[in-house]
């Protein structure tokens, strides 16, 4: 079956750095995604990988191994507004998007 | 600025009615999704659509139909409602392809359903 796995609650403090993993096991694979929802919103577009390595973009970096299944997305100089849910999703090389079931990120003062 | 409305943010709805979601969008995309999003379970699909008068099925599509008559809209329909699906409903759309493409979401639905 196909299978993306995030921790479901991270807590970190404002001013730290948070790694946020998924891991995932598709039938295919054309790009991994992560995307922010804070609460009672809509997702919006975080990172996408394709290849492997890290993508940075300003605060946040995602990373990708695909040998091993694996991404991170890595938060730096936390901030209160990054208090929100992390959503990992896969495309395997079809219309459909298959997404984990969120990290909910709390960032304390 | 890239657009996708959703017809209502808030829904109650009884028992046995048919439900009609709307979803807009302004970016002339080819392909929309329709998810749900549940606690613990994530986004599940439920139908997407990658042309006009195309659909095929997601993941959960038991109980719901579609209908894309336009390009830009993308309709759920709830033949006769449940409390079962109650849930938050989300719109997405995806340039032509469906590979390699984020997708931008509408705000959503919270349907309740009593």
């Amino acid at each position: 079956g196909q299978n993306i796995d995030q921790p479901t609650e991270m807590t970190a403090t404002e001013g730290a750095i948070v790694q946020i993993n998924c891991t995932y096991q598709t039938s295919g694979f054309n790009g991994l995604f992560w995307y922010q929802q804070h609460a009672g919103e809509a997702p919006t577009f975080l990172s996408y990988n394709v290849l492997d390595g890290l993508e940075e973009k300003g605060r946040f970096s995602s990373f990708l191994s695909r040998s091993k299944g694996y991404s991170y997305l890595l938060l730096k100089e936390l901030q209160m507004k990054d208090s929100a849910s992390y959503l990992c999703a896969v495309n395997p090389g079809t219309y459909k998007y298959i997404f984990g079931t969120g990290t909910r990120l709390k960032v304390l003062a | 600025d890239v657009k996708v409305t959703q017809s209502s943010r808030y829904l109650v709805k009884r028992t046995g009615e048919k439900v009609f979601l709307e979803c807009v969008q302004d970016m002339d995309h080819e392909n929309m999704f329709w998810y749900r999003q549940d606690p613990g379970l994530g986004l599940r699909l439920i139908y997407f659509s990658y042309d006009v008068k195309m659909k095929e099925k997601g993941d959960i599509p038991e109980g719901y139909s579609v209908s894309r008559e336009k390009k830009e809209r993308f309709s759920l329909i709830l033949e006769s409602a449940s409390t079962n699906q109650t849930s938050m409903y989300l719109c997405a759309s995806s340039p032509p392809g469906g590979r390699g493409h984020e997708q931008y979401f509408g705000p959503g639905t919270r349907l309740t359903v009593t």
